[in-house]
């Protein structure tokens, strides 16, 4: 089984604060990842994708990849209430379904 | 422009009924993916459409399970005789064309999803 493994939270920050959501996967021919935002009971919202090593920033939002350590971030500067959500991390091997993870919830707290 | 749109958006039904499922993509995106989330479980991969055809079945539960897509567009996800393990929400994605051999991989925009009950 090729997983894809996030820490189901909930994480905890102030306004203000910086998040940091991680995730971890086994599949080393995964080559792509995709973060999504989940408000409960709605549909996943793509917020980054990277396909390559290294940062990849995008407003407030930075995504890192690590294909070495098989390793991916989600970095939210300046947090907001409005972030409050839950976080899907999701490879690709095969050019096509996504593998994801099941999530990290996250509370930013006014 | 218009995002992914699917119908129902909620449906209640029997054990023992079929059901149908509807997708319509993003107006230009030639792939189409289903999947589903039950509760408290991770997006479980059904099936990939590239146009109307479905090179990756392989996530599909069980042969009560079938899905088409007609001109390219529009997909119908079928499930026949229903069980309560069929509960969840049906989620559809799609995205600008994956390619074969291109393993990069198009990022997928998902439609409000339809929450299947089965009583």
């Amino acid at each position: 089984q090729k997983e894809v493994e996030q820490n189901s939270g909930p994480l905890s920050v102030p306004e203000g604060a910086i998040a940091s959501l991680n995730c971890t996967y086994s599949d080393r021919g995964s080559q792509s990842f995709f973060w999504y935002r989940q408000y409960s009971g709605k549909s996943p919202e793509l917020i980054m994708f990277i396909y390559s090593n290294g940062d990849k920033e995008d407003g407030r939002f930075t995504a890192q990849l690590n294909k070495a350590s098989q390793y991916v971030s989600l970095l939210i500067r300046d947090s907001q209430p409005s972030d409050s959500a839950t976080y899907l991390c999701a490879g690709v091997n095969s050019g096509y379904a996504l593998n994801f993870g099941k999530g990290t919830s996250l509370l930013v707290t006014p | 422009g218009a995002g992914v749109s699917q119908s129902p958006s909620n449906k209640v039904t029997e054990k023992g009924k079929d059901v149908e499922l509807r997708c319509d993509p993003i107006s230009g995106h030639t792939a189409l993916y289903w999947y589903r989330q039950s509760l408290g479980q991770g997006l479980e991969f059904l099936i990939y459409f590239q146009g109307n055809s479905a090179p990756d079945k392989s996530g599909l539960p069980s042969d009560r399970f079938s899905a088409e897509r007609t001109g390219g567009s529009v997909s119908t996800l079928t499930i026949q005789r229903t069980q309560q393990e069929d509960s969840a929400v049906y989620l559809c994605a799609s995205s600008l064309f994956s390619g074969q051999g291109v393993y990069l991989g198009q990022p997928q925009h998902f439609g409000d999803g339809t929450r299947l009950s089965i009583l």
